[in-house]
C-alpha cells in the first residue's frame, strides 16, 4: 500500500518569499492533516480536512497560511510571505474518517523541511 | 483540552537493558492515547495504541505501553534496548472535540542507546 507523499522534501527561501507544499494522502483516506514541527518540539495541527472542507484550522495562521483540498484528494500548504519562524517541518498526514470503526491512527508522510534565510 | 506530557527530553540506555520512556496525560473521558517514534529526516512511524482493554498494549519492533489509569500515564518500554533503537519518541492524544479527530502530540523525548 503506498504512503502519504509530501514535495518537495526540502525548501530554502528567502524571508518574504511565497512557498507551497503538495500532499496525497493514503488512497481511501477522508481526511487529511497538516502539522508543523518546528525543531525541538512536537508536532502541531495547523488544519484538518474532511473530504474537501476544513474541520479545524484554529492554529492556522491565515494571515499568510492557506491551504486547499480541491476535489477531496490531493492538498496544498502554501505560505505568503515567509517568516523566519516558519521555518519547521511540514507534516502531512492522513486518517480513515473517526467512527467506531477508525481508532484514530494517523499515517504521517516524509515531511516537507522548509528553512527561510 | 487534551493533553500529554513527556517529563523527559532524553533518555540514555545501554544496549541490552530495558528502557522506559515516560508520558502522562489529561484528558476528559476516555483516552485514546498513542506512541509514534520519528527518526532523523523521517516522518512519524506508528508504534502502538491503546483504546480500550488489556493494560499492557503491544505494538511494533517489540515495544509495549503500559496505560495505568490511576498514574494517568502511558509510558512506553521495551525489555531489552538496541541500538537502532535510538530515535525520537511522541506521545499522543487523540482529540475528538469539535467533530475533529486530531492527535495531540507531546514534546517529545529522544532516545540514546549506546553500546
Amino acid at each position: 500500500e503506498a504512503g502519504v507523499a509530501q514535495s518537495p522534501r526540502y525548501k530554502i527561501i528567502e524571508k518574504r518569499q511565497s512557498v507551497a507544499f503538495w500532499c496525497n494522502p493514503i488512497s481511501g483516506h477522508a481526511t487529511l492533516y497538516w502539522y508543523q514541527q518546528i525543531l525541538g518540539q512536537g508536532p502541531k495541527l495547523l488544519i484538518q480536512f474532511q473530504n474537501n472542507g476544513v474541520v479545524d484550522d484554529s492554529q492556522l495562521p491565515k494571515d499568510r497560511f492557506s491551504a486547499e483540498r480541491l476535489k477531496g484528494v490531493d492538498s496544498t500548504l502554501k505560505i505568503q510571505p515567509a517568516k523566519l519562524e516558519d521555518s519547521a517541518v511540514y507534516l502531512c498526514a492522513s486518517s480513515l474518517i473517526p467512527g467506531t470503526a477508525n481508532t484514530g491512527e494517523l499515517f504521517f508522510g516524509e515531511g516537507s523541511r522548509l528553512t527561510v534565510l | 483540552a487534551q493533553s500529554v506530557a513527556q517529563p523527559e527530553d532524553q533518555v540514555n540506555v545501554a544496549e541490552g537493558n530495558p528502557l522506559t520512556v515516560k508520558c502522562t496525560y489529561s484528558v476528559s473521558g476516555n483516552p485514546y492515547l498513542f506512541w509514534y517514534v520519528q527518526y532523523p529526516n523521517r516522518g512519524l512511524q506508528f508504534l502502538l495504541k491503546y483504546i480500550t482493554g488489556d493494560n499492557l498494549v503491544k505494538g511494533s519492533y517489540g515495544f509495549e505501553a503500559e496505560f495505568n489509569k490511576s498514574q494517568t500515564s502511558f509510558h512506553l518500554k521495551k525489555p531489552s534496548a538496541l541500538v537502532s533503537d535510538s530515535a525520537l519518541y511522541f506521545c499522543a492524544v487523540r482529540d475528538i472535540t469539535g467533530g475533529g479527530n486530531k492527535l495531540t502530540f507531546g514534546t517529545g523525548t529522544q532516545l540514546k542507546v549506546e553500546l
